[in-house]
């Protein structure tokens, strides 16, 4: 049974293009986030929502926008994609907002060409 | 501003014991967290400090002082497969969770 699951685990594209990964939880938590995690494997948030609603939206592009039809679920659709958004993306999930202990997806690795 | 510092990297021995130190200042605290990571692999969760003091988990042990704004991760009896990244984090007062940017720990035979 998948905790955290992410599609696709692996994405390559070009620049310019528009592409989504999607994220769901079944441990019926409350709060989920996306993080981004370059090359140099330094681990950063990017959103994160609370019953569907989004509680921290760091500084991105606004490219980026991520959406939760319901609170298993947040995805993150990315627009005119860059060479810079090349990342591996982690979707993650935890009981409430003041929980820290969070369970991570796979990942989906992003490569941008 | 928020920070959370730990060693870029860490090299120890198979059957050695390991600490991997964490400091923090951070706006407000409600708890610190270790978690592991393999090459490739997602963040899993280790342990969690809230209070001062030391706790034991296994092999794996971790202590906090709030006052010092300091942790560490103990690694006992070191196996191969400890060789992974340890991340630091802190949840604010906002209850938002801080990130170092981890320490690579490469075990040798």
């Amino acid at each position: 049974d998948t905790a955290v699951s992410q599609t696709p685990k692996y994405l390559v594209t070009q620049m310019g293009n528009d592409k989504s990964i999607k994220c769901e939880q079944n441990l019926g938590h409350d709060t989920m986030y996306w993080y981004k995690q370059d090359s140099k494997k330094f681990l950063k948030i990017m959103f994160s929502y609370n019953n569907k609603e989004l509680i921290i939206n760091e500084t991105v592009p606004n490219r980026f926008s991520p959406k939760s039809p319901d609170k298993a679920h947040l995805n993150l659709h990315i627009n005119s994609l860059e060479l810079g958004d090349s990342a591996v993306y982690f979707c993650a999930s935890s009981p409430r907002v003041e929980v820290g202990e969070q369970y991570f997806g796979p990942g989906t690795r992003l490569t941008v060409t | 501003g928020q920070n959370i510092d730990q060693p870029t990297e860490m090299t120890a021995t198979e059957g050695a014991i390991v600490q991997i130190n964490c400091t923090y200042q951070t706006s407000g605290f409600n708890g610190l967290f270790w978690y592991q990571q393999h090459a490739g692999e997602a963040p899993t969760f280790l342990s969690y400090n809230v209070l001062d003091g030391l706790e034991e988990k296994g092999r794996f042990s971790s202590f906090l002082s709030r006052s010092k704004g300091y942790s560490y991760l103990l690694l006992k009896e070191l196996q191969m497969k400890d060789s992974a990244s340890y991340l630091c984090a802190v949840t604010d007062s906002n209850y938002q969770l801080i990130w170092g940017a981890g320490t690579k720990l490469i075990i040798k035979p």
